[in-house]
């Protein structure tokens, strides 16, 4: 079976600092892979998703960026975080074009 | 810009009763619909996904969708204090990308 993990599953930072969330999945191959975001009390919002290795398709331009180095793997990055990157981070994979997101356990990211 | 609309509620049903959640979505070319399930400070749990106008059940869960009318529905009978949670309805308008709603958040009151 198919299995998704997602860490740190919590993080504080300073602003200004790096980030680098990583996401693996298993038991599945050149799945779709994507990054949400949802802020508190609010909708979950799509940064990136990806369809291949090296296929990156970015939805909102902002200090973040995604990466996906191997077939089963993807990672989020930034250089300087803000304080209005705070929220709670979500990996999820999808099989195929129309096939459902699975999330991962999430990651819940406190700038300060 | 593609919308998914949901009441945010909360919305409040008793233990054994049927709890009805809708959804409105802008885009007319939509072809794929799915409901998923939060609980708080968890990730998304999918619970359904309809493709086709009609219904689709699955246990107590039953899907609705009416394409003409842009709307899909998740019913949930016998409801129980284990489904409160928020329901989040998403909306797949390009093969690679869901949008979702802001969900409805469900009590179920003993």
């Amino acid at each position: 079976s198919q299995t998704i993990h997602q860490w740190p599953a919590t993080l504080v930072q300073p602003v200004g600092s790096p980030l680098s969330l990583e996401c693996t999945v298993e038991g599945t191959s050149n799945p779709n892979l994507y990054w949400y975001r949802q802020a508190a009390g609010r909708g979950l919002q799509l940064l990136f998703y990806s369809v291949g290795i090296g296929q990156i398709s970015s939805e909102v331009p902002q200090n973040l960026s995604a990466s996906r180095p191997q077939d089963r793997q993807f990672i989020l990055s930034s250089k300087k975080l803000l304080l209005s990157d705070s929220g709670f981070y979500l990996c999820a994979w999808s099989s195929g074009t129309d096939s459902p997101l699975h999330f991962g356990n999430g990651t819940r990211l406190t700038v300060t | 810009q593609k919308e998914v609309e949901q009441n945010s509620g909360p919305l409040s049903v008793p233990e054994g009763a049927i709890a009805s959640l809708n959804c409105t979505y802008s885009d007319r070319g939509s072809q794929s619909f799915f409901w998923y399930r939060q609980y708080s400070g968890k990730s998304p749990e999918l619970i359904m996904f309809i493709y086709s106008n009609g219904d689709k059940e699955d246990g107590r869960f039953t899907a609705q969708l009416n394409k003409a009318s842009q709307y899909v529905s998740l019913l949930i009978r016998d409801s129980q204090p284990s489904d409160s949670a928020t329901y989040l309805c998403a909306v797949r308008w390009t093969a690679s990308k869901l949008t979702f709603g802001t969900g409805t958040r469900l009590q179920v009151t003993l």
